[in-house]
């Protein structure tokens, strides 16, 4: 499925560095967002974005930085990371932020931070 | 407190039999549920909603108890491939709530 795609896969970073995480979704939805799931944990919703305007933002630390320039694109900006942010990002979108329809994730970035 | 509880498994069970997850939700204003698939080191796929009179896919049922506030996943005449992560999801407004999931491998 090719609905939600996010680059890179693998991201390997250290401390001082700063980069950005990509997302683009080709269906049409309205809503998208970022999570981050760790091992052993439940996912965990970072950022929400309903129609480009961000409705939630998960008390995530500002070393993460997302940017929504239209409905079909979402970015994620990393600087100075911690060793514990090492996981997989994933991004989602869905029909609208309100309606009651599922989640499409993307591949998801493994980040590994050292 | 998890707003959805899953037990973990792992579930082993060999190829055609039986298998059924339960899934219990704390947020009694959730208004639609999931279940979704996920494979190792790779994305969460949705295998199937939820609705209120149950629902079928082929080999798989999902149930859904409102007044319990419990989902479940049945699994008929298993296969290899089903052998995954499966993900139980509630849903209020822009709030997806996962649960940690369950593990299910199944044997040849």
């Amino acid at each position: 499925e090719t609905g939600v795609t996010q680059t890179p896969r693998h991201l390997v970073m250290g401390m001082t560095n700063k980069k950005s995480l990509k997302c683009e979704q080709h269906l049409g939805h309205n809503a998208m967002y970022w999570y981050k799931q760790s091992a052993k944990k439940p996912l965990e919703l970072m950022f929400v974005y309903n129609f480009k305007e961000q409705t939630e933002n998960n008390s995530v630390p500002s070393r993460f930085s997302p940017e929504c320039p239209n409905s079909s694109h979402l970015f994620l900006h990393l600087h100075t990371l911690q060793p514990e942010d090492s996981a997989l990002y994933l991004c989602a979108s869905s029909i609208t932020a309100t309606e009651n329809s599922p989640l499409h994730f993307g591949n998801g970035t493994r980040l590994t931070v050292t | 407190r998890k707003e959805v509880e899953q037990d973990p498994g792992p579930f082993n069970v060999p190829e055609g039999a039986t298998v059924a997850f339960n899934c219990t939700y704390s947020n009694s204003a959730s208004q639609s549920f999931f279940w979704y698939r996920q494979d190792c080191r790779k994305e969460p796929k949705l295998l199937m909603s939820v609705y209120s009179s149950g629902n079928e896919d082929g080999r798989f049922t999902a149930q859904l108890n409102r007044a319990s506030q419990y989902i479940s996943l049945l699994i008929r005449d298993s296969k290899l491939s089903d052998s995954a992560t499966y993900l139980c999801v509630a849903r209020e407004g822009n709030q997806f709530y996962f649960g940690t999931g369950t593990s299910l491998t199944v044997i040849p």
